[in-house]
């Protein structure tokens, strides 16, 4: 697999209902950072977790990752229509100026 | 709160012709990037910049890529003869400093090639 990774591909979940999205990578990193993409538009920065950190949270949003198996996973909690859209993990692969973003997740959250 | 903006939204465009797609980054932000995302693919770094020059590139960008800053605002990407796989959207984002790693994302600009 490529340096960021996401699963599922795409996720379709009722109003109200937790989602929960994984992202796996190749290479030692500083930090991971987790974006939404609403279908067309830009990228929105959601949440940053850096390798010395195993969880954080924001709002409904909980961050956690696993440097032992180069894993993070992205929850949202009591889900909103409004949640739908393409999620996107991108690390930093070790301190580079670029990052790298994964495949995405396809998030559809019926109401 | 501060955003980065880019122009235009949307460019269509002739193959072989140059394109110059426009960013504005943050205003106090010293390192810029350009990203692409073809159409139901993943978003590709393309480069870095950061005191007039470029820190890093991709296999992507080649010698038909440039970036400029041509003043103390906008951030350029050039590409001089557009070939049909150049067709995608086109992210500027930019940084504050080194210390902060988050990226803050323009709202893209879509280049169709024809």
């Amino acid at each position: 697999s490529q340096q960021g990774e996401e699963d599922p591909q795409a996720l379709s979940i009722q109003e109200g209902e937790n989602a929960t999205m994984n992202c796996s990578y190749k290479t030692s990193i500083n930090n991971l950072q987790w974006y939404r993409q609403n279908s067309g538009r830009g990228l929105v920065h959601l949440i940053l977790i850096r390798s010395n950190e195993r969880e954080k949270h924001s709002g409904r949003l909980r961050v956690t990752l696993d440097t032992s198996k180069k894993s993070s996973s992205l929850l949202i909690t009591a889900s909103r229509a409004a949640d739908t859209a393409s999620y996107f993990c991108a690390t930093d692969a070790g301190g580079t100026y670029k990052y790298i973003f994964g495949t995405g997740t396809r998030l559809k959250v019926l109401a | 709160e501060p955003e980065v903006t880019q122009t235009p939204s949307h460019q269509v465009t002739q193959m072989g012709q140059e394109v110059i797609l426009r960013c504005v980054p943050i205003s106090n932000h010293l390192y810029f990037y350009w990203y692409r995302q073809i159409l139901g693919q993943k978003v590709e770094f393309l480069v870095s910049f950061y005191n007039n020059e470029i820190s890093e590139k991709s296999e992507i960008f080649d010698d038909q890529f440039s970036v400029e800053r041509p003043d103390g605002s906008n951030f350029t990407l050039k590409i001089r003869s557009t070939k049909l796989e150049d067709s995608a959207m086109y992210f500027c984002a930019s940084r504050l400093n080194f210390f902060i790693d988050t990226q803050y994302f323009g709202p893209g600009t879509r280049l169709t090639v024809l």
